[in-house]
């Protein structure tokens, strides 16, 4: 597609139940970022793929987070035994190369009760 | 000292002034340069981005980059009230991570 496209839009769990956000690339874009949005704006990194292959996770929690990008599939980002720390809005990204510009998707907010 | 830093806010200019929104970065080797608006509830959208040392103009909006002084800003002349969001600045060394500012709020004050 064009845009980025990211689902669900709103995600409501109780602590400690599992979340799982799904992220669909720009068509022909070969790179794909994880990025949660914390209050006040705080932009965080989490992962980038460069197609199914995990490039860089050096944001990611390790115990709870996990993300995937397989083929013909949207990305996906898991968060097992969500806290309520976890509330945020989680937004995707899209870029052709490394050096390009990335595009974002809509966001996901989750809220963890 | 923080990756990227902007003033958090909230930066009052009249309608049809020119807003500066100024932004600093702590790594050197950083080589790519965004400029990021986001509207409250929306994603980030890009308005600029710049490579070279210098200026580099779209229509109302105008980027600084001084690498030696390692800052970037973003000019917004004739601002109008739908110039209001939070402008986000976002660096890269050029590999695949982006780093970004706590963002800017912009009142453009009709």
């Amino acid at each position: 597609g064009e845009e980025v496209a990211q689902t669900p839009k709103h995600l409501v769990r109780g602590e400690g139940q599992k979340a799982k956000l799904y992220c669909a690339p720009i068509k022909g874009h070969s790179y794909v970022f994880w990025y949660q949005q914390v209050l006040k704006n705080e932009f965080k990194f989490l992962i980038s793929f460069q197609n199914e292959n995990v490039f860089d996770e050096t944001g990611m929690p390790k115990e709870r987070f996990s993300a995937k990008c397989l083929p013909n599939s949207p990305c996906s980002l898991e968060i097992q035994a969500t806290k309520l720390e976890d509330s945020a809005v989680y937004f995707c990204a899209s870029s052709q190369s490394r050096e390009e510009t990335q595009y974002f998707g809509p966001g996901t907010r989750l809220l963890v009760l | 000292q923080k990756e990227v830093e902007q003033n958090s806010g909230p930066l009052s200019v009249p309608e049809g002034a020119i807003a500066s929104l100024n932004c600093t970065y702590s790594d050197r080797g950083s080589q790519s340069f965004f400029w990021y608006r986001q509207y409250s509830g929306k994603s980030p959208e890009l308005i600029m981005f710049i490579y070279s040392n210098g200026d580099k103009e779209d229509g109302r909006f105008t980027a600084q980059l001084n690498k030696a002084s390692q800052y970037v800003s973003l000019l917004i002349r004739d601002s109008q009230p739908s110039d209001s969001a939070t402008y986000l600045c976002a660096v890269s060394r050029g590999d695949d991570k982006i780093i970004f500012g706590k963002g800017t709020r912009l009142h453009i004050l009709p």
